[in-house]
């Protein structure tokens, strides 16, 4: 099955600064990667997703890279706030199999004021 | 804004004790699924439902663990007899039907002591 690792493991950054969260992943099969945001007692919740079709996607502070070549994709985050702070996730998945889906192990984010 | 219901929010139990867990998709969500995930890992899935038809269960430990969504909307997750090991958070998910698009709740924090 698909293997997903996901560095580093915790991250601190100060305000203002960008944080990058790095996944690779096994199977060439996957076409879907999703980056989920965990903050503390609540569950996941998705904030940016990219197909792999596409190299790049960018929502506002928040951007996906995917290199199929390379089967990496990351999470890129400008001008950190705060609320920022949380444990993000990233997951593969291949969707023309039933979206069975499979998550890195999490990235604690600090962003310290 | 919709969200997917989850109760209870904790649960203490001892071993060998059974426990039951509840999920309420959002409406006219046909796929639920049950993850769970231990402390500093990513989400593991348990099962997958399409409507009341398990579609994937093949990480469900089935000599303890059971799951039934009988008129296709809200689930139940049981443990029994409970073990000291399946202390973890247990997320319930759903999706529409073909959707790649996840939604958690905030999931059922299990303590088994």
């Amino acid at each position: 099955g698909e293997n997903v690792e996901q560095h580093p493991s915790t991250l601190s950054v100060q305000e203002g600064d960008s944080a990058v969260i790095k996944c690779t992943y096994s199977d060439s099969a996957s076409n879907y990667f999703p980056w989920y945001k965990q903050e503390l007692g609540k569950g996941p919740q998705l904030i940016i997703d990219i197909r792999s079709n596409v190299g790049e996607k960018k929502d506002q502070r928040i951007a996906v890279t995917l290199n199929k070549t390379a089967k990496h994709f990351s999470l890129h985050i400008t001008e950190t706030q705060p609320e920022d702070s949380a444990v993000y996730f990233c997951a593969a998945s291949m969707t023309n199999t039933g979206n069975q889906f499979y998550f890195g192990t999490g990235t604690s984010l600090t962003v310290i004021p | 804004e919709a969200e997917v219901a989850q109760s209870p929010r904790y649960k203490i139990t001892e071993k060998s004790q059974a426990v039951a867990f509840w999920c309420d998709p959002i409406s006219g969500h046909a796929t639920l699924y049950w993850y769970r995930q231990i402390l500093g890992q990513g989400p593991e899935l348990l099962v997958q439902f399409q409507d009341e038809s398990v579609v994937d269960d093949s990480q469900l430990p089935k000599d303890r663990f059971s799951a039934e969504r009988l008129k296709g909307v809200d689930s139940t997750l049981k443990i029994q007899p409970a073990e000291l090991g399946d202390s973890a958070m247990y997320l319930c998910a759903s999706s529409f039907f073909g959707s790649e698009k996840l939604f958690f709740g905030s999931g059922t924090q299990l303590s088994v002591l």
